[in-house]
């Protein structure tokens, strides 16, 4: 499809496992986004790429969650050492541009993480 | 922390009526942006306004933003059980900032 694809949509691990989530942009987006969403909340802000580059990780919760994108397209969210507070749902969104908050940004679904 | 406050939290109306939804903050904000969101996926943009006083239109929702650029609001006229879902605000500093996102206002249109 030619929209944002995320996998899993669905992840169940036990605390203390590490996972994996995996974000394919819109091909040709400079621009890529992760944030995480509590239940019926709006979406806080965890890190942001451009093309390879990570420019900003401030909203990273701890030294355990951790990003990369390494050819400018895919970006990977890991998550060591998984915690009860880390049940959310990961949305990753992309951008045709660097213009930050100007620019439109394209949502995928989102992975829903429950740590048991 | 949320710098975008969003009210009401939570509204159930009748189809047919008419609401508004505000997103409020104490800081100032280059341009902002409306996005819905539905029950297991993305939010999807509404619309972005970037000058003070703007006034956008689409169908039936107008989006205002305020003269300070520190609020804005969606007014739905006639709402149908085709708006319902979570109606977010988001904000950014500055051209290249990223967008900080408001509470979120949960709206359920009933036939």
């Amino acid at each position: 499809g030619a929209g944002v694809s995320q996998s899993p949509r669905y992840k169940v691990a036990k605390r203390g496992q590490d996972v994996a989530l995996r974000c394919d942009p819109i091909s040709g987006h400079v621009s890529l986004f992760w944030y995480q969403q509590a239940l019926g909340q709006g979406p806080e802000f965890l890190t942001y790429f451009q093309n390879e580059a990570q420019l900003d990780k401030s909203g990273l919760p701890s030294d355990r969650f951790f990003a990369e994108r390494p050819e400018g397209s895919v970006s990977t969210l890991k998550i060591q050492r998984t915690q009860q507070e880390d049940s959310a749902v990961y949305l990753c969104a992309s951008s045709l541009e660097w213009g930050g908050g100007n620019q439109p940004q394209h949502f995928g679904d989102g992975t829903r993480l429950s740590i048991l | 922390t949320q710098l975008l406050e969003q009210s009401p939290q939570f509204l159930s109306i009748q189809e047919g009526e008419n609401l508004t939804v505000y997103c409020n903050s104490s800081s100032v904000f280059s341009s902002l942006q409306w996005y819905r969101q539905e029950p297991g996926e993305g939010p999807v943009l509404l619309v972005t306004v970037v000058t003070g006083g703007e006034v956008k239109k689409l169908k039936r929702l107008t989006f205002q933003f305020g003269d300070a650029r520190k609020d804005s609001s969606l007014h739905i006229t006639a709402a149908q059980p085709g708006d319902t879902g979570l109606y977010l605000c988001a904000g950014a500093k500055s051209s290249g900032d990223k967008l900080t996102f408001g509470t979120g206002t949960r709206l359920a249109v009933r036939p």
